[in-house]
């Protein structure tokens, strides 16, 4: 079965004070690894797809990569508009997403 | 371009009462799937859809159960609601086709009391 492990939990970023997200995966036949923005009571807003290892995306303060194992979720310069819960899911032969139950981030001005 | 759109976005029902929950595709996506997600968790797959026809399911009971229609829009049901199906439900529509993004809608919450 799909497993996916985000750490930490939860984070506390100073405004302009970056850091990474991590997102351990085991999952047979990946066909895309996913990350998702959430902000309380709303749905999962799309961010970004990696494919295969090595692959890197960027969008704005967000820079996520892909390992064979993980992928990491780096925000810099975060500012408080980026608090929310970043969560990720891989999708495997199936189709479904399995999700993490992902970080929360809290930036402070 | 129309986003997911879902309805109602809150709602509380009694145990044993049945829910139905609508979801409009964004345009020009065929496949809709839904998740369940419980308070301080990720979502967890329920079934997905594509032409008309549930083409998986994850680890819920036959209580829940939905429909595609022609216009790709999609219902799910559940039946004899339990305490612990207090949730946000979410729609989800993408493209076929492994990889694909999906896009979701804002949710509907559901109580049970």
């Amino acid at each position: 079965e799909d497993q996916v492990t985000q750490s930490p939990e939860a984070l506390r970023l100073q405004e302009g004070e970056s850091s990474s997200l991590n997102c351990s995966y085991t999952v047979s036949g990946l066909r895309g690894l996913f990350w998702y923005r959430q902000d309380p009571g709303k749905g999962p807003e799309f961010l970004f797809t990696l494919y295969s290892a090595g692959e890197e995306k960027e969008k704005e303060r967000l820079k996520a990569t892909l390992t064979k194992k993980e992928s990491f979720l780096h925000i810099t310069a975060p500012k408080p508009e980026d608090s929310a819960t970043y969560l990720c899911a891989v999708q495997a032969g199936d189709y479904k997403l399995s999700f993490g139950a992902g970080t929360t981030v809290t930036v402070r001005a | 371009e129309t986003g997911v759109t879902q309805s109602p976005t809150h709602l509380i029902k009694t145990r044993g009462q049945q829910v139905t929950l609508r979801c409009s595709s964004q345009s020009g996506h065929n496949t809709v799937s839904w998740y369940q997600q419980a308070l301080g968790q990720g979502p967890q797959f329920i079934f997905q859809y594509y032409r008309e026809e549930e083409n998986g399911r994850g680890n819920f009971p036959p209580r829940f159960s939905g429909l595609q229609f022609p216009n790709y829009s999609s219902e799910l049901n559940v039946n004899a609601l339990e305490l612990d199906d207090s949730a946000l439900y979410l729609c989800a529509s993408s493209k076929t086709g492994p990889g694909r993004e999906l896009f979701f809608g804002e949710g509907s919450r559901l109580t049970v009391l």
